[in-house]
């Protein structure tokens, strides 16, 4: 089967700095998005890898391992307005988008 | 950027009553479509891939004269839910893609809607 996975939920301090982990398997792969969602709100688009490498935009960054399939998102400088779910996203052979569970980040001052 | 907008944002509707919420891209034609569905703590659970001018595809276990999907133009699409029940309240988001090459999907804000 399909699987995604990423921590349930995760704590940093404010200014500090977080990664979040996903792993896949899938049936192959067209990509990698990441998304954040506010309580009760929409996700809204981070990132999107399709090589290999580390994508940097601002205070995120988002890193990809298509031999691992693994990915991080990296969270620099945290704020508290960065408190969110983090939702791993990969699109497989079939182009469609198989989601994680995503991750619950909890930033305390 | 690409907008998608939802309406209503809330409803609260009684039992064995149908709800029509409405999906727009704003300023790109959206080929497709998604709806999602989510419960609280969850994560996003796809119900249906809508295509402009062709039948829904409805995801295993998503019952398709429960949840009346009509892709009528590029810019809109509707799901309907009919008879509601309580068991059916939840958050429902819909989505567009932009560019293919990316599948990047553009998220609408969402409509909760409550059954009671």
């Amino acid at each position: 089967g399909q699987n995604i996975d990423q921590p349930t939920e995760m704590t940093a301090t404010e200014g500090a700095i977080v990664q979040i982990n996903c792993t896949y398997q899938t049936s192959g792969f067209n990509g990698l998005f990441w998304y954040q969602q506010h309580a009760g709100e929409a996700p809204t688009f981070l990132s999107y890898n399709v090589l290999d490498g580390l994508e940097e935009k601002g205070r995120f960054s988002s890193f990809l391992s298509r031999s691992k399939g693994y990915s991080y998102l990296l969270l620099k400088e945290l704020q508290m307005k960065d408190s969110a779910s983090y939702l791993c996203a990969v699109i497989d052979s079939n182009y469609q988008l198989i989601w994680g569970a995503g991750t619950k980040l909890i930033i305390k001052p | 950027g690409a907008v998608v907008s939802q309406h209503p944002s809330r409803v609260i509707c009684k039992s064995g009553t149908s709800v029509k919420i409405e999906c727009r891209s704003l300023d790109f034609q959206a080929t497709t479509m998604f709806w999602y569905r989510q419960f609280p703590k969850k994560s996003l659970m796809l119900m249906a891939t809508s295509n402009e001018g062709s039948k829904a595809t409805y995801e295993q276990g998503v019952e398709k004269d429960k949840f009346l999907i009509n892709h009528a133009s590029l810019t809109l699409s509707t799901l309907t839910v009919t008879s509601a029940h309580p068991e059916d309240s939840s958050f429902y988001i819909c989505s567009a893609n932009l560019e293919r090459e990316t599948y990047e999907q553009y998220f609408g804000p969402g409509t909760r809607l409550t059954v009671t």
